[in-house]
């Protein structure tokens, strides 16, 4: 079942700017994991964040985790054009060793 | 590189027909594979887990006989949609992760092959 809830659901924005996407869960996890997807193609493994972590960076994405709120956030610094992609959040819950539940994606569009 | 493969990368068959997809995993072995569907502008639902050796464990409302699945070996599992329909039609997805300690495998990432579109005329 899908439980993640991520907003926007499109998001077009000029190249050079931030890219800021939205996850929401229901259930306790294990970690969260944001994915990306090129059109058309498998999706990449961007960033996990442990349950026990509040904010992680990798290059120019930084992911923050507030398990109070189940949520989530990945901004993009600094967008590029070939930024343009679909963005999942997938979470690991606690009672589920193996599955990733996936959530609804943001279509981000950076134009040049 | 690429550590999963997919393959075709797009089919189109008549209805009525059965169409395989295979999964491999490129360098390393997977006793778990994840067979996942999506639709248009949507996310990915999963479908069915892989296991090596053993029956696949399917998702509640995919139906095991509409959709084969065979991991005979520890780089490879298939996906066979039977007697196919328009209603089929949809970009399939498959991914696995590299073995891990079981107490790690909730840290470990998924690798994705680049799906299979298919079409059902």
């Amino acid at each position: 079942s899908q439980q993640g809830e991520e907003d926007p659901q499109a998001l077009s924005i000029q190249e050079g700017e931030n890219a800021t996407m939205n996850c929401s869960y229901k259930t306790s996890i294990n970690n969260l994991q944001w994915y990306r997807q090129n059109s058309g193609r498998g999706l990449v493994h961007l960033i996990l964040i442990r349950s026990n972590e509040r904010e992680k960076h990798s290059g120019r994405l930084r992911v923050t985790l507030d398990t109070s709120k189940k949520s989530s956030s990945l901004l993009i610094t600094a967008s590029r054009a070939a930024d343009t992609a679909s963005y999942f959040c997938a979470t690991a819950d606690s009672g589920s060793a193996r599955q990733l539940t996936f959530g609804s994606g943001t279509q981000l569009t950076v134009l040049p | 590189g690429a550590v999963v493969s997919q393959h075709p990368s797009r089919v189109i068959c008549k209805s009525g027909t059965s169409v395989k997809i295979e999964c491999r995993s490129l360098d390393f072995q997977a006793t778990t594979m994840f067979w996942y569907r999506q639709f248009p502008k949507q996310s990915l639902m999963l479908m069915a887990t892989s296991n090596e050796g053993s029956k696949a464990t399917y998702e509640q409302g995919v139906e095991k006989d509409k959709f084969l699945i065979n991991h005979a070996s520890l780089t490879l599992s298939t996906l066979t949609v039977t007697s196919a329909h328009p209603e089929d039609s949809s970009f399939y997805i498959c991914s696995a992760r590299r073995p891990v300690a079981s107490r790690f495998r909730h840290n470990s990432p998924l690798h994705f092959g680049n799906g299979t579109r298919l079409t059902v005329t």
